[in-house]
């Protein structure tokens, strides 16, 4: 068991540019999460995938952001054009069962210069 | 859906004094309750969970229990130590089998020797 890992660490871009962040959760876990959280507040949802299928996504989450779990197993969010309000903490989490617990990676930070 | 009032911080405490984070929450039916903790740097953990009204929930020292008729679900320490300074989040979950959780704006505690 690994934990769920994050990549990138940190990201900085300009105004414009579309970034993407990958989410590997711990392998038997068929949920994953992923939230957004930014300074002084708590994580917030994004979006939630059981094995590939996306079942649900916040209002939070505009048409400029898409997730993805094609084969049930890691994830990517990609956000395209990019704005200074993005800037945030970018959360992936994973869980399976029925304990509710769920497990966060480090997460990626993303700068919008 | 679900939502949370936690106590709002920092809360800066001396070694080995008495911590209470408080924390309400609404949400539907019967939920599970959480908390997990952000130490600098690290991802979120859980810290503990109680999942029926009147249940105590604790680890490493901390316990909260779970009130449903104040709908509340307090964090209480009865000696903290450096080592617990953290970004404490309450969190609900309403049940369905997304098991998605709604997080409270966190709570930072400084612990000073």
């Amino acid at each position: 068991d690994t934990g769920v890992s994050q990549d990138p660490r940190h990201k900085i871009t300009k105004r414009g540019q579309n970034v993407t962040f990958r989410c590997d959760p711990i392998s038997e876990h068929n949920r994953l999460y992923w939230y957004r959280q930014t300074l002084g507040q708590g994580p917030e949802f994004l979006t939630y995938f059981q094995n590939e299928a996306q079942l649900e996504k916040s209002r939070l989450l505009s048409d400029r952001f898409s997730a993805e779990r094609p084969k049930g197993s890691f994830s990517t969010l990609e956000i395209q054009r990019t704005e200074q309000g993005d800037s945030a903490m970018y959360l992936c989490a994973s869980s399976y069962g029925t304990t509710g617990e769920l497990f966060f990676g480090e997460g990626s930070r993303l700068t919008v210069l | 859906g679900d939502s949370v009032t936690q106590m709002e911080g920092p809360v800066t405490l001396s070694e080995e004094a008495f911590l209470t984070i408080n924390c309400t929450y609404t949400a539907t039916g019967y939920p599970s309750l959480f908390w997990y903790v952000q130490y600098p740097g690290e991802g979120l953990q859980l810290l503990l969970k109680a999942t029926k009204a009147d249940d105590k929930g604790s680890n490493k020292g901390f316990e909260a229990t779970y009130r449903k008729e104040t709908t509340s679900f307090h964090l209480e320490k009865g000696s903290v130590q450096v080592s617990d300074s953290a970004v404490y989040f309450c969190a609900p979950h309403s049940g369905g089998s997304n098991y998605k959780l709604t997080f409270g704006k966190g709570t930072l505690l400084t612990v000073n020797p």
